[in-house]
């Protein structure tokens, strides 16, 4: 069963900075190009950056593109997203998500993690 | 960038009814579209892709069709468990775009 554990979430100031984590089981983590998606308080969703299998390319939403950082760890089955200079405005539910074949959409997501920036 | 614009921005239906949802896209994709149901408090879950691929285990209430510019969701029959939110996501590019979605309520 394909399973994905957002984890890392939390409080931080405005100007801090949060890492948080995706492990990946039940499917070969370093076949599959993966991302992370946000959701503001009852806001709709925003792609923030994806990174592909074996972390070649890589891209971010133009809000978070020089203060985020995505990666991977595909020996520990792992996603990772650096989170710098962290703004009220990124206070959200963050969420990995894997890219189905052919990156047709995001077939499987985690449970996602909330981060709060808040002075 | 392109922008996916979804309309309406909520609708109530009876059940039974039928609802389509409406995505346009500010410059044509071709078929790289994707539809996700998310329910309150529940993690999107992918519906259909490639504008209107059926994703295994989802109803067949659920269809989708267009093409380059402009998409539609249909749910034929309206069902109290299709209370969600529904988002488009572009996928034509690394800009993997969302509408804003359209909340849909039964009357």
């Amino acid at each position: 069963e394909v399973q994905l554990v957002d984890s890392g979430g939390g409080l931080v100031k405005p100007g801090g900075s949060l890492r948080l984590s995706c492990a990946a089981s039940g499917f070969t983590f370093s076949s599959y190009a993966m991302n992370w998606v946000r959701q503001a308080p009852g806001k709709g969703l925003e792609w923030v950056s994806s990174i592909s299998a074996g972390s070649h390319y890589i891209y971010y939403a133009d809000s978070v593109k020089g203060r985020f950082s995505i990666s991977r760890d595909n020996a520990d089955n792992s996603l990772y997203l650096q989170m710098n200079s962290l703004r009220v405005e990124d206070t959200a539910i963050y969420y990995c998500a894997r890219d189905a074949a052919a990156a047709a959409g995001h077939d499987y997501w985690g449970q996602g993690t909330l981060v709060t920036v808040s002075p | 960038d392109i922008q996916m614009t979804q309309s309406p921005s909520s609708l109530s239906a009876s059940v039974g009814d039928r609802v389509t949802i409406t995505c346009r896209a500010s410059q044509g994709i071709s078929n790289y579209l994707a539809w996700y149901q998310q329910k309150p408090g529940k993690v999107p879950k992918l519906l259909i892709y490639a504008a209107s691929t059926l994703r295994s285990g989802v109803p067949s209430r659920f269809s989708g069709s267009g093409s380059g510019t402009d998409f539609t969701l249909t749910i034929s029959s309206l069902q109290p468990e299709d209370v969600a939110t529904y988002y488009c996501q572009k996928y034509d590019s690394a800009l993997r775009t969302f509408g804003q979605g359209t909340k849909v309520e039964i009357k």
